[in-house]
Protein backbone atom coordinates (compact mmCIF):
# COMPACT_ATOMS: atom_id res chain seq x y z
CA UNK A 1 0.00 0.00 0.00
CA UNK A 2 0.80 3.52 -0.38
CA UNK A 3 0.37 4.75 3.70
CA UNK A 4 2.59 4.21 6.21
CA UNK A 5 3.12 0.86 7.73
CA UNK A 6 3.66 -0.57 10.92
CA UNK A 7 3.71 -4.07 12.45
CA UNK A 8 2.41 -5.84 14.82
CA UNK A 9 -0.50 -3.81 15.32
CA UNK A 10 -0.88 -5.34 18.38
CA UNK A 11 1.87 -6.12 21.01
CA UNK A 12 0.89 -8.48 24.74
CA UNK A 13 4.57 -8.39 26.92
CA UNK A 14 5.28 -9.37 30.38
CA UNK A 15 6.61 -6.94 32.56
CA UNK A 16 10.16 -7.06 31.80
CA UNK A 17 10.16 -8.32 28.68
CA UNK A 18 12.27 -6.28 25.10
CA UNK A 19 9.33 -5.36 22.42
CA UNK A 20 10.73 -4.09 19.12
CA UNK A 21 8.11 -2.12 17.18
CA UNK A 22 8.30 -1.64 13.14
CA UNK A 23 7.22 1.55 11.14
CA UNK A 24 7.38 1.53 6.95
CA UNK A 25 6.97 5.09 5.97
CA UNK A 26 5.66 6.06 2.43
CA UNK A 27 8.74 5.72 0.11
CA UNK A 28 10.68 8.69 -0.33
CA UNK A 29 9.67 9.98 2.76
CA UNK A 30 12.68 12.10 4.36
CA UNK A 31 10.95 13.06 7.62
CA UNK A 32 9.51 10.25 10.21
CA UNK A 33 8.15 10.62 14.07
CA UNK A 34 7.41 8.45 16.86
CA UNK A 35 4.62 9.00 19.25
CA UNK A 36 3.26 7.61 22.16
CA UNK A 37 -0.32 8.02 22.92
CA UNK A 38 -2.05 6.97 26.19
CA UNK A 39 -5.91 5.91 26.51
CA UNK A 40 -7.40 8.84 26.13
CA UNK A 41 -5.25 11.10 25.64
CA UNK A 42 -3.58 13.22 22.66
CA UNK A 43 -0.24 11.87 21.05
CA UNK A 44 2.83 12.54 23.08
CA UNK A 45 6.17 13.31 20.55
CA UNK A 46 8.72 10.91 21.09
CA UNK A 47 11.37 11.10 18.93
CA UNK A 48 12.23 12.21 15.18
CA UNK A 49 14.19 11.44 12.25
CA UNK A 50 15.47 13.52 9.32
CA UNK A 51 16.42 10.08 6.99
CA UNK A 52 19.03 8.14 9.02
CA UNK A 53 19.73 11.22 11.45
CA UNK A 54 18.21 11.08 14.71
CA UNK A 55 17.64 15.03 15.12
CA UNK A 56 15.16 14.85 18.13
CA UNK A 57 15.13 12.79 21.16
CA UNK A 58 13.41 14.82 23.90
CA UNK A 59 10.20 13.09 24.10
CA UNK A 60 11.98 9.64 25.01
CA UNK A 61 10.67 8.80 28.29
CA UNK A 62 13.60 7.18 29.58
CA UNK A 63 16.67 4.98 29.10
CA UNK A 64 14.85 2.37 28.54
CA UNK A 65 13.27 3.40 25.11
CA UNK A 66 15.25 3.35 21.64
CA UNK A 67 14.81 4.35 17.72
CA UNK A 68 17.00 3.89 14.90
CA UNK A 69 16.45 4.20 11.40
CA UNK A 70 20.03 3.02 9.96
CA UNK A 71 18.66 2.80 5.75
CA UNK A 72 16.62 6.58 6.40
CA UNK A 73 13.75 4.56 5.46
CA UNK A 74 12.49 1.97 8.10
CA UNK A 75 12.47 2.93 11.61
CA UNK A 76 12.53 0.84 14.69
CA UNK A 77 11.64 1.24 17.91
CA UNK A 78 12.76 -0.74 20.91
CA UNK A 79 11.50 -0.39 23.91
CA UNK A 80 13.50 -2.61 26.57
CA UNK A 81 12.33 -4.16 30.29
CA UNK A 82 8.64 -2.96 29.62
CA UNK A 83 6.86 -1.60 32.17
CA UNK A 84 2.95 -1.26 32.99
CA UNK A 85 3.20 2.44 32.61
CA UNK A 86 4.66 1.77 28.87
CA UNK A 87 1.29 0.76 27.88
CA UNK A 88 0.10 2.51 24.85
CA UNK A 89 -0.47 2.80 21.35
CA UNK A 90 2.97 3.88 19.06
CA UNK A 91 1.97 5.80 16.15
CA UNK A 92 4.52 6.12 13.36
CA UNK A 93 4.18 9.21 11.34
CA UNK A 94 6.27 10.20 8.43
CA UNK A 95 6.00 13.25 5.90
CA UNK A 96 8.00 14.41 2.37
CA UNK A 97 10.80 16.32 4.33
CA UNK A 98 11.55 19.21 6.95
CA UNK A 99 9.46 22.09 4.80
CA UNK A 100 6.12 19.84 4.55
CA UNK A 101 3.96 20.36 7.40
CA UNK A 102 1.59 17.20 6.19
CA UNK A 103 2.31 14.23 8.86
CA UNK A 104 0.79 10.73 7.80
CA UNK A 105 0.21 8.52 10.35
CA UNK A 106 0.33 5.28 10.17
CA UNK A 107 -2.68 2.83 12.41
CA UNK A 108 -0.25 2.58 15.37
CA UNK A 109 0.90 -0.62 17.33
CA UNK A 110 -1.24 -1.23 20.53
CA UNK A 111 1.38 -1.86 23.69
CA UNK A 112 -0.15 -3.66 26.36
CA UNK A 113 2.59 -4.56 29.13
CA UNK A 114 0.90 -7.14 31.82
CA UNK B 1 6.95 25.81 25.93
CA UNK B 2 3.56 25.17 23.52
CA UNK B 3 0.83 23.76 25.08
CA UNK B 4 -2.61 23.04 23.48
CA UNK B 5 -6.38 23.19 24.95
CA UNK B 6 -9.11 21.52 24.27
CA UNK B 7 -12.05 22.08 26.77
CA UNK B 8 -15.03 20.05 25.08
CA UNK B 9 -14.09 16.23 26.04
CA UNK B 10 -17.73 15.20 23.98
CA UNK B 11 -19.81 16.99 21.82
CA UNK B 12 -23.12 15.79 20.27
CA UNK B 13 -24.39 17.20 17.05
CA UNK B 14 -27.85 16.30 14.85
CA UNK B 15 -26.62 15.07 11.65
CA UNK B 16 -26.68 17.70 8.92
CA UNK B 17 -26.06 20.26 11.16
CA UNK B 18 -22.75 22.45 11.75
CA UNK B 19 -20.79 21.94 15.09
CA UNK B 20 -17.41 24.04 16.65
CA UNK B 21 -14.56 22.10 18.09
CA UNK B 22 -12.93 24.36 20.39
CA UNK B 23 -8.96 25.09 20.45
CA UNK B 24 -6.75 27.37 22.25
CA UNK B 25 -2.80 27.38 22.03
CA UNK B 26 -0.17 28.63 23.85
CA UNK B 27 2.99 29.68 22.38
CA UNK B 28 5.96 31.89 22.03
CA UNK B 29 7.00 31.78 18.60
CA UNK B 30 5.73 34.14 16.41
CA UNK B 31 5.67 31.35 13.61
CA UNK B 32 4.32 28.27 13.86
CA UNK B 33 1.25 26.07 12.13
CA UNK B 34 -2.22 24.92 13.37
CA UNK B 35 -3.08 21.42 12.25
CA UNK B 36 -6.75 19.38 13.32
CA UNK B 37 -6.65 15.94 13.11
CA UNK B 38 -9.38 13.04 12.93
CA UNK B 39 -9.08 9.73 15.23
CA UNK B 40 -12.15 7.20 14.27
CA UNK B 41 -11.91 4.07 16.17
CA UNK B 42 -10.19 2.53 13.93
CA UNK B 43 -7.07 4.58 15.41
CA UNK B 44 -5.18 6.33 12.59
CA UNK B 45 -4.78 9.69 12.73
CA UNK B 46 -6.34 11.51 9.81
CA UNK B 47 -5.00 15.30 8.58
CA UNK B 48 -8.03 17.79 7.88
CA UNK B 49 -6.84 20.97 7.69
CA UNK B 50 -3.77 23.36 8.60
CA UNK B 51 -3.32 26.94 9.18
CA UNK B 52 -0.54 28.95 9.37
CA UNK B 53 0.23 31.77 11.89
CA UNK B 54 1.00 34.46 8.96
CA UNK B 55 -1.64 32.91 6.52
CA UNK B 56 -3.95 35.79 6.52
CA UNK B 57 -7.21 33.62 5.44
CA UNK B 58 -8.90 31.29 7.68
CA UNK B 59 -8.46 27.66 6.35
CA UNK B 60 -11.19 25.61 5.05
CA UNK B 61 -10.72 21.88 3.33
CA UNK B 62 -14.22 21.22 2.05
CA UNK B 63 -16.70 20.99 5.07
CA UNK B 64 -14.04 21.66 7.20
CA UNK B 65 -13.10 25.25 8.04
CA UNK B 66 -10.75 26.58 10.82
CA UNK B 67 -11.96 29.81 12.62
CA UNK B 68 -8.06 31.20 13.40
CA UNK B 69 -8.38 34.13 15.71
CA UNK B 70 -4.49 34.82 16.64
CA UNK B 71 -5.38 37.52 19.06
CA UNK B 72 -7.05 35.52 21.27
CA UNK B 73 -5.01 32.70 20.33
CA UNK B 74 -7.68 29.76 19.08
CA UNK B 75 -8.16 27.86 16.31
CA UNK B 76 -11.62 26.35 16.64
CA UNK B 77 -12.58 23.59 14.29
CA UNK B 78 -16.00 24.04 12.10
CA UNK B 79 -17.67 21.05 10.30
CA UNK B 80 -20.54 22.08 8.62
CA UNK B 81 -23.35 19.75 7.24
CA UNK B 82 -22.28 17.01 9.90
CA UNK B 83 -22.53 13.64 8.79
CA UNK B 84 -22.33 9.88 10.82
CA UNK B 85 -19.09 9.37 9.60
CA UNK B 86 -17.89 12.36 10.96
CA UNK B 87 -18.16 10.65 14.95
CA UNK B 88 -15.04 10.11 15.91
CA UNK B 89 -11.94 11.82 18.59
CA UNK B 90 -10.88 14.94 17.00
CA UNK B 91 -7.16 16.53 18.10
CA UNK B 92 -5.80 20.02 17.34
CA UNK B 93 -2.36 20.51 17.01
CA UNK B 94 0.63 23.14 17.19
CA UNK B 95 4.35 22.63 15.11
CA UNK B 96 7.09 25.41 15.41
CA UNK B 97 7.94 27.00 12.90
CA UNK B 98 5.32 27.98 10.45
CA UNK B 99 5.60 24.95 7.16
CA UNK B 100 8.27 23.49 9.07
CA UNK B 101 7.83 19.42 9.90
CA UNK B 102 8.72 18.99 12.91
CA UNK B 103 7.07 17.59 16.05
CA UNK B 104 3.44 18.57 16.50
CA UNK B 105 1.86 19.29 19.95
CA UNK B 106 -1.85 17.64 20.40
CA UNK B 107 -4.44 18.50 22.64
CA UNK B 108 -6.23 16.24 24.88
CA UNK B 109 -9.27 15.83 21.94
CA UNK B 110 -12.79 16.11 21.70
CA UNK B 111 -15.08 13.15 20.93
CA UNK B 112 -17.70 14.04 18.35
CA UNK B 113 -20.75 12.21 18.38
CA UNK B 114 -23.10 12.86 15.18
CA UNK B 115 -26.75 11.73 15.70
CA UNK B 116 -29.13 10.62 13.11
Amino acid sequence: GAGVSQSPRYKVAKRGQDVALRCDPISGHVSLFWYQQALGQGPEFLTYFQNEAQLDKSGLPSDRFFAERPEGSVSTLKIQRTQQEDSAVYLCASSLGPGNYEQYFGPGTRLTVT
Amino acid sequence: AQKITQTQPGMFVQEKEAVTLDCTYDTSDQSYGLFWYKQPSSGEMIFLIYQGSYDEQNATEGRYSLNFQKARKSANLVISASQLGDSAMYFCALTKPSGSARQLTFGSGTQLTVLP
